[in-house]
């Protein structure tokens, strides 16, 4: 079956714009994770959505916002782009919440380089 | 500070070496995962643990979990070049919501 697919893999932004990331779950998985990494850091959680809810929110600014769709496809968006907001950002879905410790099926992730 | 520290956070090694990566927190998890990401790819699951004191093994991977819940480590035998990647240790809390991520240890094999 298809794996987890993100939309785009590449893209550069310049700061004070605003992007948004597109995840494909794995067809029946309702639950999405979305994470950021960076080196050094690991992967830093920004939400997960459960059957279009947000069961869990990150530490992030408000700038960093989500959603999921009937379908269970997610969308995450990123206002007012810092230089910092540069990172891979990696979606995850699964069959359960990520709480049930299930396994988490990965996308190859966004790259997001803001000049 | 990190619900989960992983030790080294770099490791470079050569064929055929022994390795130990270490994941430790001074809080209890449910269960306990490790994944390994190649570049340009996601992390991968490699297993899941949840009994205290639970060992498994993967071919030349072996794994085991704290008996108190709190740790766990990865020993890998006679590494190989494929083996290279970054290992992340991913846990539940009894009381948490949702998985945390340690920050992962950079292992490269050389040939």
């Amino acid at each position: 079956k298809a794996g987890v697919t993100q939309t785009p893999r590449y893209l550069i932004k310049t700061r004070g714009q605003q992007v948004t990331l597109s995840c494909s779950p794995i067809s029946g998985h309702r639950s999405v994770s979305w994470y950021q990494q960076t080196p050094g850091q690991g992967l830093q959680f920004l939400f997960e959505y459960f059957s279009e809810t947000q069961r869990n929110k990150g530490n992030f600014p408000g700038r960093f916002s989500g959603r999921q769709f009937s379908n269970s496809r997610s969308e995450m968006n990123v206002s007012t782009l810092e230089l910092g907001d540069s990172a891979l950002y990696l979606c995850a879905s699964s069959l359960s919440p990520s709480g049930n410790g299930g396994e988490l099926f990965f996308g190859e992730g966004s790259r997001l380089t803001v000049l | 500070t990190q619900l989960l520290e992983q030790s080294p956070q770099f490791l470079s090694i050569q064929e055929g070496e022994n390795l130990t990566v270490y994941c430790n927190s001074s809080s209890v998890f449910s269960s306990l995962q490790w994944y390994r990401q190649e570049p340009g790819e996601g992390p991968v699951l490699l297993v899941t643990v949840v009994t205290g004191g639970e060992v498994k093994k993967l071919k030349r991977l072996t794994f085991q979990f704290g008996d108190a819940r709190k740790d766990s480590s990865l020993h890998i035998t006679a590494a190989q070049p494929g083996d290279t990647g970054l290992y992340l240790c991913a846990g539940v809390q009894p009381s948490g919501s949702r998985l945390t991520f340690g920050e992962g240890t950079q292992l490269t094999v050389n040939p």
